[in-house]
């Protein structure tokens, strides 16, 4: 089955610490993008990728880092430099990035800091 | 900047009775329009996208929205609410450019009772 695989589903941290979320997808798509959620604040874009090898910054990517080697990965770091990474994060992706193409998103990762 | 406004963080309605979720954009051009639900500690899932055929659009599990340029609105409806319906609801938008980003609205909370 095709779609979007998200680990781990649960995931702490101690304060200092950078962490690895991954997201891994088999559905061919060019784009790939991490959403941070946050009760009554929506999803907040963190970092985008279009193509292999290539991404930008969304609205809030300070204390956050990313790499795109292989079309099907696109895994986030959380560094010690985010003051609040507590919070639910999700992975999508969509291709083609300009049309009315909707994004596939994975099951989540949730982040806590302990 | 295109942003997307969803009146009403929490909405409540009775099983059987009408759901009127709002959503408003702001943008000189009409985007691309798309309604997504979430439960609890999962990702979301696409109910709808406006694709510019029609402006009545035709989701899953009963659910339709419609597009008013004059308004700028993409409300999402159902007729009957079912206790299965209660959940998350997003509002987004996608710049017609090429890159793809969504625009998420702030999210409203839809409580079904008995």
């Amino acid at each position: 089955d095709g779609g979007i695989t998200q680990s781990p589903k649960y995931l702490f941290r101690k304060e200092g610490q950078n962490v690895t979320l991954s997201c891994e997808q088999n559905l061919n798509h060019d784009a790939m993008y991490w959403y941070r959620q946050d009760p009554g604040q929506g999803l907040r874009l963190i970092y985008y990728s279009q193509i292999v090898n290539d991404f930008q910054k969304g609205d809030i990517a300070e204390g956050y880092s990313v790499s795109r080697e292989k079309k099907e990965s696109f895994p986030l770091t959380v560094t010690s430099a985010q003051k609040n990474p507590t919070a639910f994060y999700l992975c999508a992706s969509s291709s083609p990035a300009g049309q009315n193409t909707e994004a596939f998103f994975g099951q989540g990762t949730r982040l806590t800091v302990v | 900047a295109q942003s997307v406004t969803q009146l009403g963080s929490h909405v409540s309605v009775s099983e059987g009775a009408l759901v009127l979720l709002r959503c408003n954009y702001s943008s000189s051009v009409p985007p691309y329009l798309f309604w997504y639900v979430q439960y609890p500690n999962q990702g979301l899932q696409l109910l709808l996208k406006y694709t510019s055929a029609a402006t009545l659009v035709k989701g899953i599990n009963g659910f339709e929205a419609e597009f008013k340029k004059s308004e700028t609105s993409f409300h999402l409806t159902k007729p009957s609410a079912h206790m299965s319906d209660a959940a998350e609801y997003f509002c987004a938008v996608k710049k017609a450019s090429n890159t793809g980003k969504l625009i998420f609205g702030q999210g409203t909370t839809l409580q079904v009772k008995p």
